[in-house]
């Protein structure tokens, strides 16, 4: 079984400062683990994916996230908030052989950007 | 490249009366298929998936059933609608799952369902 956990469900940043969305996750294997973002009644974007590649992924709009096995953590970060960063994050995982059904998602973090 | 439409955008509908969303996938074949709900606040829970025509797994009970009559088609329904039904559903694909990695999910921009 596998568990995705997002530590955080509201963060509050300034624009122009640092942003840092924090999830763990939970499994027996090695996962794949992506962020999606959610602005307000829209679809989800997928921003980046690890897939045991490099444990450095970088994503669109300046994000990039970073997988720490010995942590268990995949959080992710970007340099300069923007306003238009304003949305739900969203830390998803997925086992490989977990089926069509086996992502597993966290509860989402809600990004503030303060002017 | 790929594209995924949803429509209606936004429904409001009564108590006891019937459900239809659909969704259509462009630019790929045989792709695994989703529909998830999100309710006000919650995160995403996933409803149905189907990966080919006329295969569908429930993963919650309910009264809401779904069913792909073409490959790239995959449609939400219900007979009688709840109020606990309201929400935002959201479909998704994805390409069949390769050895070793578990492959990303595309969502649609969502339909917002409200039942009054």
């Amino acid at each position: 079984a596998q568990s995705v956990t997002q530590l955080d469900s509201h963060v509050s940043v300034s624009e122009g400062t640092p942003v840092l969305l924090r999830c763990n996750y939970s499994s027996s294997y090695s996962p794949s683990l992506f962020w999606y973002v959610q602005h307000p009644n829209k679809g989800l974007q997928l921003l980046l994916k690890y897939t045991s590649a490099a444990t450095l992924v970088k994503g669109i709009n300046g994000f990039e996230a970073e997988f720490k096995k010995s942590e268990t953590s995949f959080h992710l970060t970007k340099p300069s908030a923007h306003m238009s960063d304003a949305a739900e994050y969203f830390c998803v995982g997925g086992v490989s052989g977990g089926g069509a059904d086996g992502l597993t998602f966290g509860k989402g973090t809600h990004l503030i950007i303060q002017p | 490249s790929q594209t995924i439409h949803q429509w209606p955008a936004t429904l409001v509908q009564p108590v006891g009366s019937p459900l239809s969303l659909e969704c259509t996938v462009e630019g790929t074949s045989n792709p695994n298929l989703y529909w998830y709900r999100q309710a006000a606040g919650r995160g995403l829970q996933l409803l149905f998936y189907s990966v080919g025509i006329g295969q569908i797994s429930s993963e919650v009970p309910q009264n809401l059933s779904a069913s792909r009559p073409q490959d790239r088609q995959f449609i939400l329904s219900s007979k009688k609608l709840l109020l606990s039904d309201s929400g935002f559903y959201l479909c998704a694909w994805s390409t069949s799952q390769t050895s070793g990695t578990y492959n990303e999910q595309f969502f649609g921009p969502g339909t917002r369902l409200t039942v009054l």
